[in-house]
């Protein structure tokens, strides 16, 4: 089945400054869907984007689908404290597969 | 939102022993199941796909009679570990998809832990 790449693996920013996660495939996906996982917790839905090009915000964050539909990117701005936690990039298809999650931890 | 109950959260059993792991959504029909292994630090690894009344589809590598997962209502499916072993010690999660406007999010049981001694 389709599979996607995901990085960084981890990224340690202090509060206040910018993240980002990308996730690649190379083949064209019909969706991709992003989950937060927080420490000790289970992954909560955040958002799905279908259409080429899309971008969709949600307060400080970005989401945005390739042009190509092979890639997506969510980007944090101003990094808080409870943003820490592992963000996941997933395939929403019949099988739901999740990238391998880069972790955020957030110095205040 | 939708609410996906998993039970138990945590379990300790000895070798050779079968557990059964149970996942409910409690306010909506979920016409097809996940079930996950995640390691400490890692990702979420596929093992199955179960949809209401037909056999669950295995990931490759995944043991279909170790793991053996039943999805017997639009409600409940099931995931037994049979004869486990320590090395099946892991954290094992269920999500779960509705249909029409719930078929597109899933929605995560909250996990189960568990250790084979």
């Amino acid at each position: 089945g389709q599979q996607v790449m995901q990085i960084p693996q981890y990224q340690h920013v202090q509060e206040g400054e910018d993240f980002t996660t990308y996730c690649n495939s190379s083949t064209t996906l019909s969706n991709i869907q992003w989950y937060k996982q927080r420490p000790g917790g289970h992954p909560v839905f955040l958002i799905q984007l279908v259409k080429s090009g899309e971008v969709k915000k949600q307060k400080r964050l970005t989401f945005q689908f390739g042009e190509a539909k092979k890639n997506s990117s969510l980007h944090i701005t101003a990094t808080q404290t409870t943003d820490v936690g592992t963000y996941f990039c997933a395939l929403g298809g019949d099988d739901m597969r999740f990238g391998a999650g880069t972790r955020l931890t957030v110095k205040p | 939102g939708a609410v996906v109950s998993q039970h138990p959260s945590w379990v300790i059993c000895k070798s050779g022993t079968s557990v059964k792991i149970e996942c409910r959504s409690l306010d909506f029909q979920a016409t097809t199941m996940f079930w996950y292994r995640q390691f400490p630090k890692q990702s979420l690894m596929l093992m199955a796909t179960s949809n209401e009344g037909s056999k669950a589809t295995y990931e490759q590598g995944v043991e279909k009679d170790k793991f053996l997962i039943n999805h017997a209502s639009l409600t409940l499916s099931t995931l037994t570990v049979t004869s486990a072993h320590p090395e099946d010690s892991s954290f094992y999660i269920c999500s779960a998809r509705g249909g029409g406007q719930l078929n597109t999010e899933a929605f995560f049981g909250q996990g189960t832990r568990l250790t084979v001694v």
